[in-house]
């Protein structure tokens, strides 16, 4: 069975520093690996994913991640913290196809001016 | 629909009563999920449907909780005789795979449903 870890539960940064959030995974095959963001009242908006190829991925507000099979790992990464960042942030591991994604228990970040 | 649209938002019932929860889908996508996120666990899997079919319901946690897909796209989750411990937020969420290439799926999430069982 696919397992995803989360092990901050909640990570505090000052604003302008750098972040890095961890996830580990757990999945027999190669998985396809995602990160989550939800802002409070919100559902979950999608930063970034892994399907293949570099294992370095780009996202949307300036987040990255990198894959690294050797360590069962998907840390999501970005250089300088903005406010509005501060949110819950959830990793999922997945397979081709339409079967579900499970999802890690999120880190949430605080952000401190 | 431009993104996934749940109702309602916010649904306060008493211990007991049944509750419907409604989402509905992006338009197009022929794949829809349930999740239940409950304080410090996480997404919970409830429900996958392809289409109005539910090849995986090993999710739902009773035979309370039940599902249903109509034409395609809207989909209702009910819950029978409500418990406390049911309270959380209910986020669905819909998926294509022409959004994921060649069949991966990437999912899009709805708001939520809050659920407060009194």
């Amino acid at each position: 069975a696919q397992s995803v870890t989360q092990p901050d539960i909640h990570i505090t940064v000052s604003e302008g520093a750098s972040l890095e959030l961890r996830c580990n995974y757990s999945y027999g095959a190669t998985p396809y690996l995602f990160w989550y963001v939800q802002s409070p009242g919100q559902g979950l908006q999608l930063l970034l994913k892994y399907f293949s190829g570099d294992t370095l991925v780009q996202g949307i507000k300036g987040f990255e991640a990198e894959f690294k099979r050797s360590q069962s790992s998907f840390n999501l990464r970005k250089p300088s913290v903005h406010w509005s960042d501060a949110a819950e942030y959830f990793c999922a591991v997945g397979a081709r196809g339409y079967s579900t994604l499970t999802f890690g228990k999120g880190t949430m970040l605080l952000v401190s001016p | 629909g431009a993104g996934v649209s749940q109702s309602p938002s916010n649904k306060v019932t008493e211990k007991g009563k049944d509750v419907e929860l409604r989402c509905d889908p992006i338009s197009g996508h022929t794949a829809l999920y349930w999740y239940r996120q409950s304080l410090g666990q996480g997404l919970e899997f409830l429900i996958y449907f392809q289409g109005n079919s539910a090849p995986d319901k090993s999710g739902l946690p009773s035979d309370r909780f039940s599902a249903e897909r109509t034409g395609g796209s809207v989909s209702t989750l009910t819950i029978q005789r409500t418990q406390q411990e049911d309270s959380a937020v209910y986020l669905c969420a819909s998926s294509s795979r022409l959004a994921g290439g060649d069949g991966v799926n990437i999912q899009y999430f709805g708001a939520g449903t809050r659920l407060s069982v009194l």
